[in-house]
């Protein structure tokens, strides 16, 4: 079965470096999304992206934070100067399309920051 | 804005009992309730979604009820086994948008 696939599965950096997460979504699915969950919190939404373009984002996702779909297979997250209030799981989802209903989730990505 | 609560941060049930988690959501009106399953450093798992439009949903050993009008849904695991020991989400939202997140409810089913 088709699965979200991200990298690095862990990621250590230090404050004020930039880091880049990479997701490859189900094939031919067409909406992206990020999503972070800070330890022992709930899974929050950071932004949506359809065709080359964000359709949605929320407060969390400042300019500190963008997205990049460089080819036809990746999907990437970058956080310019990060801060150790960064450090959470990443997850990358990803839609087929319009009129479907449900996102695939991948296994996520632990970013820490120190 | 908008706010989920689920019914407790853990629930203990004995093996083979029915476990019955809640999810209540106040300034909202969505058209879908989904749930998820969250295993540990692992990301969520699509189990179930149900429309504003139905009122019960069925899947396996699962089902879900929605409850537009008390701004609630329960989901029920029957029969249940220490496999199904995990943390599961309500989250409020579908299609193209993006998710609402409660804040899990940890169950662990005791043999």
């Amino acid at each position: 079965e088709p699965e979200v696939t991200q990298t690095p599965s862990h990621q250590v950096t230090q404050m004020g470096q930039e880091v880049i997460l990479r997701c490859v979504p189900i094939s031919n699915h067409l909406y992206f999304y990020w999503y972070r969950q800070i330890l022992g919190q709930k899974v929050e939404f950071l932004v949506s992206f359809y065709n080359n373009e964000i359709s949605e984002k929320s407060e969390i996702f400042d300019d500190q934070f963008s997205v990049e779909r460089p080819d036809g297979s990746n999907f990437t997250l970058k956080i310019r100067s990060t801060k150790l209030e960064d450090s959470a799981m990443y997850f990358c989802a990803s839609l087929p399309g319009q009129g479907a209903d449900t996102q695939y989730f991948g296994p996520g990505t632990r970013l820490t920051v120190l | 804005s908008q706010k989920i609560e689920q019914n407790s941060e853990a629930l203990n049930i004995q093996e083979g009992k029915t476990a019955t988690l809640t999810c209540n959501y106040t300034n909202y009106s969505p058209a879908y309730l989904q749930w998820y399953r969250q295993d540990p450093g692992r990301g969520p798992v699509f189990l179930l979604l149900i429309r504003e439009n139905e009122k019960e949903k069925r899947k396996e050993r699962l089902k879900v009820t929605f409850d537009t009008t008390l701004k609630q849904s329960l989901f029920h695991i029957t029969a249940s086994q220490p496999a199904d020991s995990a943390t599961y989400l309500c989250a409020l939202g579908g299609g193209a948008d993006g998710l609402t997140f409660g804040k899990g409810t940890h169950l662990i089913i005791q043999p």
